[in-house]
């Protein structure tokens, strides 16, 4: 139990377009979603906090207009980097939580997305 | 905002040997994690743990939150056990937001 998934595990685009990124609690109904962002060799840190139905609330430094986070239903988060530029190029990996799942504040994380952006 | 530190930053091991891994916080948490992130970047939960005792095979961890440290023991290492451990913490006052340590790397050699 407890599996997170997001599509896709990889892509590619050119800098100016946009990218959205899907996070999926596939065996749970998912209360809060967070996103992280993870440079290489380095640890992650949090973007944003996602409640269904709600707007996100993002963390000092991160850009809101730029990344769009939308919490539309219990088992679906989205994250869309709009307007990418290189410096956008990342990991970027969501977690997923839900008081009836597990341990109450247990967060269950994804796969992972990585970004490259030329 | 809390602070957690991990320690050592780097690990290598021969197979077979044991191994403790040290995480630092510096304020009362109700959330604390254990991962194992794989070369493919997946986190792995090996615990829940914000207090007391857990075993799960070879794993073991024990957090003393009076102290605010926990520890993460490694017996009888694979090759497997390479990556990179994560601890991270959070507090419900902070809407469970997790703040992860700086990992500790380990490699473990055949």
């Amino acid at each position: 139990g407890a599996v997170v998934s997001q599509h896709p595990s990889w892509v590619i685009c050119k800098s100016g377009t946009s990218v959205k990124i899907e996070c999926r609690s596939l065996d749970f109904q998912a209360t809060t979603m967070f996103w992280y962002r993870q440079f290489p060799k380095k640890s992650l840190m949090l973007m944003a906090t996602s409640n269904e139905g709600s707007k996100a609330t993002y963390e000092q430094g991160v850009e809101k207009d730029k990344f769009l986070i939308n919490h539309a239903s219990l088992t679906l988060s989205t994250l869309t980097v709009t307007s990418a530029h290189p410096e956008d190029s990342s990991f970027y990996i969501c977690s997923a939580s839900s008081p009836g799942q597990g341990s109450y504040y247990e967060q269950y994380f994804g796969p992972g997305t990585r970004l490259t952006v030329t | 905002g809390i602070q957690v530190e991990q320690s050592p930053p780097d690990l290598i091991l021969q197979e077979g040997a044991n191994s403790t891994l040290r995480c630092n916080f510096s304020d009362s948490v109700n959330n604390l994690q254990w991962f194992h992130q794989n070369p493919w970047g997946q986190l792995i939960n090996l615990f829940y743990i914000p207090s007391g005792t857990k075993q799960n095979g070879r794993l073991s961890a024990t957090t003393v939150a009076t102290e605010r440290y926990s520890l993460l023991y490694i017996s009888s290492s694979q090759t497997t056990d390479s990556g990179v451990y994560f601890c991270a913490v959070a507090r419900k006052a902070a809407g469970n937001k997790l703040t992860f340590g700086g990992g500790t790397r380990v490699l473990v050699k055949p």
